[in-house]
């Protein structure tokens, strides 16, 4: 299976940063890539697609990039409804595996 | 509108056994693939089963052989029956596919999420 290490496993940041989460994968995952954005007390929701796409709504505060090995899901100026937990998910191979996850607060 | 509700969580002994259902509207769930994905208390997300459109099935090697997944189109229903449940399967369970083909790989939607617990 491919294993997918999110950092930091927490975060805390103000209004108005800018904030950075990353999820390396055990193996190279070309496009196959995507964020997802938890509520708490929510289901997840898809926020962005093959490493870079937004999904419809998805504020253009939101961005994704990276490639191979190294991906990353960067919040600019966070908002108070950005709190949760952000998780990665592979799909270049079955199973499809997700990261441990970033829980953001803010400060 | 386009959802999924699921029902059936609960609490259960070890050893026992519980059936998830997962009713969608506004879209076929045969239609593309559908899985059960748990999240335990405090953890992050861990894909349970998969099932795809011509009926092939995935399952986590900690379900193997217990976990059954399932699918009713007449009912457009989605099912995970659950056997020889553990306290580690403890978890909110969601249920989750793809609508839109367009983002291949992803689960674009969710089910609010049933709690199933497990202990003595």
């Amino acid at each position: 299976d491919i294993q997918m290490t999110q950092s930091p496993s927490s975060l805390s940041a103000s209004v108005g940063d800018r904030v950075t989460i990353t999820c390396r994968a055990s193996q190279a995952l070309g496009m196959t890539l995507n964020w997802y954005h938890q509520k708490p007390g929510k289901a997840p929701n898809l926020l962005i697609y093959d490493v870079s796409s937004l999904v419809r709504g998805v504020p253009s505060r939101f961005s994704g990039s990276g490639a191979g090995t190294e991906f990353t899901l960067t919040i600019n100026s966070l908002q108070p409804e950005d709190i949760g937990r952000y998780s990665c998910q592979q799909y270049h191979s079955l199973p499809l595996t997700f990261g441990g996850g970033t829980k953001v607060e803010i400060k | 509108e386009v959802q999924l509700v699921e029902s059936g969580g609960g609490s259960v002994q070890p050893g026992g056994s519980l059936r998830l259902s997962c009713a969608a509207s506004g879209f076929t769930v045969s239609s593309n693939y559908m899985s059960w994905v748990r999240q335990a208390p405090g953890k992050g997300l861990e894909l349970v089963s998969i099932i795809y459109t011509g009926g092939d099935t995935h399952y986590a090697d900690s379900v193997k052989d217990r976990f059954i997944i399932s699918r009713d189109d007449s009912k457009n229903t989605l099912y995970l029956q659950m056997n020889s449940l553990r306290v580690e399967d403890t978890a909110q369970y969601y249920c989750a596919g793809l609508v839109d083909v367009v983002k291949r790989g992803a689960l674009d939607i969710w089910g609010q999420g049933t709690l199933v617990t497990v202990s003595p």
